[in-house]
């Protein structure tokens, strides 16, 4: 079964700033996506970024970007320009790329930024 | 347009009632998922519909949980005999056919058992 794992439950940075979460993931297949979900109080998930394993780009939406480190089953997202509104909780998420197309998330990241 | 909607927003049930969560997927969308959000278990997926069919059920946790689709659209998690454990936020998410990958949530139901 695949497993995402993301080892920092808080961060902090300071409007402006860059910062970047981490995530690695386990997994057997060589096809499959990445995702970057984020979780405001709200409880509304929204996609921050996706990857395909099988493009050598890495992704970028605007201030956000990942580092896509296949060998190694590391997805990294940096967000740069830290603002306000993007403090929330961010997961990590794995989905195969046939078959039951559930996500595995991560336990998540939780983002503030300080003015 | 609109986007995926759950009903209620919040639930407080006693110990052994049964509830009902709903949830409205984006139009056209073929694919529908729930999901659990606990504090100790994170993101857990529980099943997952394509059309009025369930080819995965794996995460469903107990025989009090079941969940139907109707009409390849709107679907109904129920639980039966809610137990404390069950206190989580319920989300729903739902997909086109193409492309398969992007998944778009609701706001979620969170269920609290007293």
């Amino acid at each position: 079964a695949q497993t995402v794992t993301q080892s920092q439950p808080e961060m902090s940075v300071q409007e402006a700033e860059t910062v970047t979460l981490s995530c690695t993931y386990d997994t057997s297949e060589s096809d499959y996506y990445l995702f970057w979900y984020k979780q405001p109080p709200s409880r509304q998930m929204i996609l921050v970024i996706r990857q395909e394993a099988y493009k050598q780009q890495n992704a970028t939406e605007n201030r956000f970007s990942v580092n896509f480190q296949k060998a190694a089953k590391s997805f990294s997202l940096k967000i740069s320009d830290s603002q306000l509104g993007d403090a929330a909780m961010y997961f990590c998420a794995y989905r195969n790329w046939g078959g039951s197309e559930k996500l595995v998330f991560g336990k998540g990241t939780k983002l503030t930024v300080n003015p | 347009g609109a986007g995926v909607s759950q009903s209620p927003s919040n639930k407080v049930t006693e110990k052994g009632k049964d509830v009902e969560l709903r949830c409205d997927p984006i139009s056209g969308h073929t694919a529908l998922y729930w999901y659990r959000q606990s504090l100790g278990q994170g993101l857990e997926f529980l099943i997952y519909f394509q059309g009025n069919s369930a080819p995965d059920k794996s995460g469903l946790p107990s025989d009090r949980f079941s969940a139907e689709r109707t009409g390849g659209s709107v679907s109904t998690l129920t639980i039966q005999r809610t137990q404390q454990e069950d206190s989580a936020v319920y989300l729903c998410a739902s997909s086109s056919d193409r492309p398969l990958y992007e998944q778009y949530f609701g706001p979620g139901t969170r269920l609290t058992v007293t």
